[in-house]
C-alpha cells in the first residue's frame, strides 16, 4: 500500500529565511505527487502537481517542489518566506487506480517568526 | 465559479443527535468525497462516490452514511453523533479518478463539535 511521510510536524522559519519542508513517499510504480495549503480555518489549496516530465514543478505563491525518484522524496521548497505563508502544508501520493487512490501525509504545520 | 461549498461552516451537537453536512460542487466533477480531519491525523477518507449513484466506503465509514443526490451534490449523515466524531469535515471533488492525474479541489470545511 501506498504511504506518505512528512518527518517535521513543526517548523519554524524567520521571515525572509528560506524554507524547506520533506515529503517521502511509499509507492511501488510511478508516483503522482501533490502538495497542498491549509490556511488556518480554511480549506485545502492545491500548490503544485508532479505528474511526469521536469522533475521540478513550479506551483502558486512562489512554491517549487523537487522529485527525486532515488530517495522517494518530493519536497516542497520556498526561497524566501512571507508571514502569510503560515498554514499547514500537506503532501499527498495518488497511486490512481481508484477513486480512493489519494493518501495524504499528517501535514507540517508552518510557523513564521518575525 | 464557486468551485466546493459546504454548509454549514459549524456545528455543536448533542450526543445521539442526528445531522446532514452538504456539499456542493460547480465544476461538472464526476467524482466527490468527504474527509474527515483531526489533529496529527491528517486528512482519512470516509466515504466517497466515483460517479453519479455510487458510492464506496473510504478509510473511516463508521457512523457515517452518504447520499450522492445528484452529479452535483453529495451529503454525509451522521444518524446518532458520537463525540468520537467531533472533526472538520472537508467535501473534495474531481473529474476522473481512474486516472493517475486526477486532482481533488476541496471546500472550506464544517467544524462539527458532538458533545
Amino acid at each position: 500500500a501506498q504511504s506518505v511521510t512528512q518527518p517535521d510536524i513543526h517548523i519554524t522559519v524567520s521571515e525572509g529565511a528560506s524554507l524547506e519542508l520533506r515529503c517521502n513517499y511509499s509507492y511501488g510504480a510511478t508516483p503522482y505527487l501533490f502538495w497542498y495549503v491549509q490556511s488556518p480555518g480554511q480549506g485545502l489549496q492545491l500548490l503544485l502537481k508532479y505528474f511526469s516530465g521536469d522533475t521540478l514543478v513550479q506551483g502558486i505563491k512562489g512554491f517549487e517542489a523537487e522529485f527525486k525518484r532515488s530517495q522517494s522524496s518530493f519536497n516542497l521548497r520556498k526561497p524566501s518566506v512571507h508571514w502569510s505563508d503560515a498554514a499547514e502544508y500537506f503532501c499527498a501520493v495518488n497511486s490512481g487506480g481508484g477513486a480512493d487512490g489519494l493518501t495524504f501525509g499528517k501535514g507540517t504545520h508552518l510557523i513564521i517568526q518575525p | 465559479n464557486a468551485g466546493v461549498t459546504q454548509t454549514p461552516k459549524f456545528q455543536v451537537l448533542k450526543t445521539g443527535q442526528s445531522m446532514t453536512l452538504q456539499c456542493a460542487q460547480d465544476m461538472n466533477h464526476n467524482s466527490m468525497y468527504w474527509y474527515r480531519q483531526d489533529p496529527g491525523m491528517g486528512l482519512r477518507l470516509i466515504y466517497y462516490s466515483a460517479s453519479e449513484g455510487t458510492t464506496d466506503k473510504g478509510e473511516v465509514p463508521n457512523g457515517y452514511n452518504v447520499s450522492r443526490l445528484n452529479k452535483r451534490e453529495f451529503s454525509l449523515r451522521l444518524e446518532s453523533a458520537a463525540p468520537s466524531q467531533t472533526s472538520v469535515y472537508f467535501c473534495a471533488s474531481s473529474e476522473a479518478p481512474y486516472l493517475n492525474t486526477d486532482t481533488q479541489y476541496f471546500g472550506p470545511g464544517t467544524r462539527l463539535t458532538v458533545l
